[in-house]
């Protein structure tokens, strides 16, 4: 079962706007991160927040957590053509090891246009 | 650094055939496992090693047998494929299981089960 739900499922935006999207998850996490996925390609990772970070910065990307509504933003701004892509939150638990697995969201289709 | 590849990147089976996605990788990573994407779905851990000899379920591992008998390789069984196998197959690596290591993933292995 996914832990996150991200939101929207579909965003089409203009070259030079921000891009906005939303995850929520349903349980406690150790940390939260960021995958973008180009289209017939695998995952890259963009940026993890730890549960005890309310908002992180990476180049043009901005993440912010909110551990008591546990939901996560990532915000790209100034987004440009080559942003097009699939963007996934995934969750760690709070129980760390072998137990603990990555569970990721159903993510968001990104459409950026020139 | 290749990272981590796949093969083969396109697969046509018929039902009841068996055979082998391939993984490797060459950042000597403790940690590999695989995932399956479906439309919809987002993506879904089949099986995962922490190391050479040591591998465990995840939470779709039916159909599915692996092993790990080097730190490099980690290689997904297909005994007796069925249509709902079709899928899209995902290798990743990390250094450690330790919750806050980033997965790097491989290109994918697109798997059609007639």
């Amino acid at each position: 079962s996914q832990q996150g739900e991200e939101d929207p499922q579909a965003l089409s935006i203009q070259e030079g706007e921000n891009a906005t999207m939303n995850c929520s998850y349903k349980t406690s996490i150790n940390n939260l991160q960021w995958y973008r996925q180009n289209s017939g390609r695998g995952l890259v990772h963009l940026i993890l927040i730890r549960s005890n970070e309310r908002e992180k910065h990476s180049g043009r990307l901005r993440v912010t957590l909110d551990t008591s509504k546990k939901s996560s933003s990532l915000l790209i701004t100034a987004s440009r053509a080559a942003d097009t892509a699939s963007y996934f939150c995934a969750t760690r638990g709070i129980y760390g090891g072998a137990t603990n697995k990555l569970i990721f969201g159903t993510g968001t289709l990104l459409a950026v246009q020139p | 650094n290749a990272g981590v590849t796949q093969t083969p990147k396109f697969q046509v089976l018929k039902t009841g055939q068996s055979m082998t996605l391939q993984c490797a990788q060459d950042m000597n990573h403790e940690y590999m496992s695989w995932y399956r994407q479906d439309p919809g779905m987002g993506l879904r851990l089949i099986h995962y090693s922490v190391g050479a000899g040591i591998t465990d379920q995840g939470e779709v591992p039916n159909g599915y047998n692996v092993s790990r008998s080097t730190t490099e390789d980690f290689p997904l069984r297909l005994l007796s494929a069925a249509p709902s196998q079709t899928s899209v197959y995902f290798c990743a690596s990390s250094r450690s299981d330790s919750s806050y290591n980033e997965q790097f993933f491989g290109p994918g292995t697109r798997l059609t089960v007639l």
